[in-house]
């Protein structure tokens, strides 16, 4: 089954305490991307990347990283997680191209106290 | 700023209904826009997309309606089910990025 996946699904964790969610999509997709949802904001885009070893920031990347060492897998990393980075976040993918439409996994939940 | 937004953050709709979500952008160079459904819980889900080439498209039950000329998109689903009930955002890409830029979304219910 096309699909992208996140783990975990639910996290909570403490301010500071470095961590990483992963992404992988088995999709071949070129396209990968990372979202976080808050309420009143809606979707915003942390950071995409647009093939192996290609990464950009989007709208709101501070206190992020990513990496894309493979084509399928697209981990976010919180270096030193704050209470603001609370959220529900997404991974998304693509084929790739400006035009194509992307496809979103099930979503983590972050709480950091 | 530029975004893309909805006009209501809410719908009900009875169950048969047909219904109209609305979304408005700013930016005239978005040639690519996408609706999603986000069911409680999940991730959004794609349901139809249309470049600016085009004026409408029809999928299943759903047809989306884009009029570029006063910068709008619109969802028309037909004969609204329950299973219809979420969250619906619309989402652009701009002509010279890549990222979706979305709006805050409307939230359907669906009574029987």
């Amino acid at each position: 089954e096309a699909q992208v996946t996140q783990n975990p699904r639910y996290l909570i964790t403490v301010t500071g305490k470095k961590l990483t969610v992963t992404c992988s999509q088995n999709m071949n997709h070129e396209y990968m991307s990372w979202y976080r949802q808050d309420p009143g904001l809606g979707l915003r885009q942390i950071y995409y990347s647009m093939n192996v070893e290609v990464t950009d920031k989007g709208d709101v990347p501070e206190g992020y990283k990513v990496s894309r060492k493979e084509k399928r897998n697209f981990p976010l990393i919180l270096e030193s997680p704050s209470p603001n980075q609370t959220s529900l976040y997404f991974c998304a993918s693509s084929p790739g191209g400006r035009k194509g439409a992307q496809y979103f996994g099930p979503g983590t939940r972050l709480l950091v106290l | 700023g530029e975004s893309v937004g909805l006009h209501l953050p809410t719908l009900s709709v009875q169950e048969g209904d047909n219904s109209i979500i609305n979304c408005a952008y700013s930016n005239s160079a978005s040639d690519y826009f996408i609706w999603y459904k986000q069911e409680s819980g999940k991730g959004p889900q794609f349901i139809i997309d249309i470049r600016s080439n085009m004026d409408k498209r029809q999928g299943q039950r759903v047809t989306v309606l884009l009029n570029k000329t006063v910068k709008h998109l619109s969802l028309q689903i037909a004969a609204t089910q329950p299973g219809d009930s979420a969250v619906y955002f619309c989402a652009e890409k701009r002509e010279a990025g890549t990222a979706l830029i979305f709006g805050k979304g409307t939230t359907l219910s669906v009574s029987s």
